[in-house]
């Protein structure tokens, strides 16, 4: 079975800092990877995914992950934090394209002016 | 790109009573829909699998009768929350797994925020 850990269930950033949020997961087969944001009482929006080719993924509203198979992580960043970024995100893995998926717990990013 | 509809988006109901939840793939044929619960400040747990033409699969836990789903076409999937009770106040989520051709891409409902009083 996989699983999904994200280290940190809040991170709070000055506005123009760096953004890490942490993702380390747990597959039995080449997962495919996934980062979501969620803004209050909204669904998820997909920011980027991996699933074979180049381990670094560029994704929307200057957002990226890089997969490390050997540390088992799929670290989500941004070069610079804006306000609108605040919001909660979620890692998630699957085993294939039928299966569901399962998501870590959350982390939820503040971003202070 | 594919759009799941959910609908309702809030809904207030007595406790006893029932509550359906819709999603619907506009420009796709869904064959299977997963259904998410999400309580507030925690994670999506997976409640159940409904596949068209065949029986949901439900996860340990989630009693099948009280939460019934219902796949009864291509483009429909429904959750019926039964005898609803305060526990079951919690933000309900549906979710497509990739089309043909999506590239991975699941699709999202945009959630229903069940509040049971």
């Amino acid at each position: 079975a996989q699983s999904v850990t994200q280290l940190g269930s809040h991170v709070s950033v000055s506005e123009g800092a760096l953004v890490l949020l942490r993702c380390n997961y747990s597959s039995s087969v080449p997962p495919y990877l996934f980062w979501y944001v969620q803004y209050p009482n909204q669904g998820l929006q997909l920011l980027l995914k991996y699933t074979t080719g180049a381990t670094l993924v560029k994704g929307i509203n200057g957002f990226e992950a890089e997969f490390k198979k050997s540390e088992t992580s799929f670290h989500l960043t941004k070069p610079s934090a804006h306000m609108s970024d605040a919001a909660e995100y979620f890692c998630a893995v699957s085993l294939s394209g039928n299966t569901p998926l399962v998501f870590g717990k959350g982390t939820r990013l503040s971003v202070i002016a | 790109g594919a759009v799941v509809s959910q609908h309702p988006s809030r809904v207030i109901c007595k406790s006893g009573t029932s509550v359906k939840i819709e999603c619907r793939s506009l420009d796709f044929q869904a064959t299977t829909m997963f259904w998410y619960r999400q309580f507030p400040k925690q994670s999506l747990m997976l409640m159940a699998t409904s596949n068209e033409g065949s029986k949901a699969t439900y996860e340990q836990g989630v009693e099948k009768d009280k939460f019934l789903i219902n796949h009864a076409s291509l483009t429909l999937s429904t959750l019926t929350v039964t005898s609803a009770h305060p526990e079951d106040s919690s933000f309900y989520i549906c979710s497509a797994p990739p089309s043909a051709g999506d590239g991975f891409g699941y699709t999202f409902g945009s959630g229903t925020r069940l509040t049971v009083v």
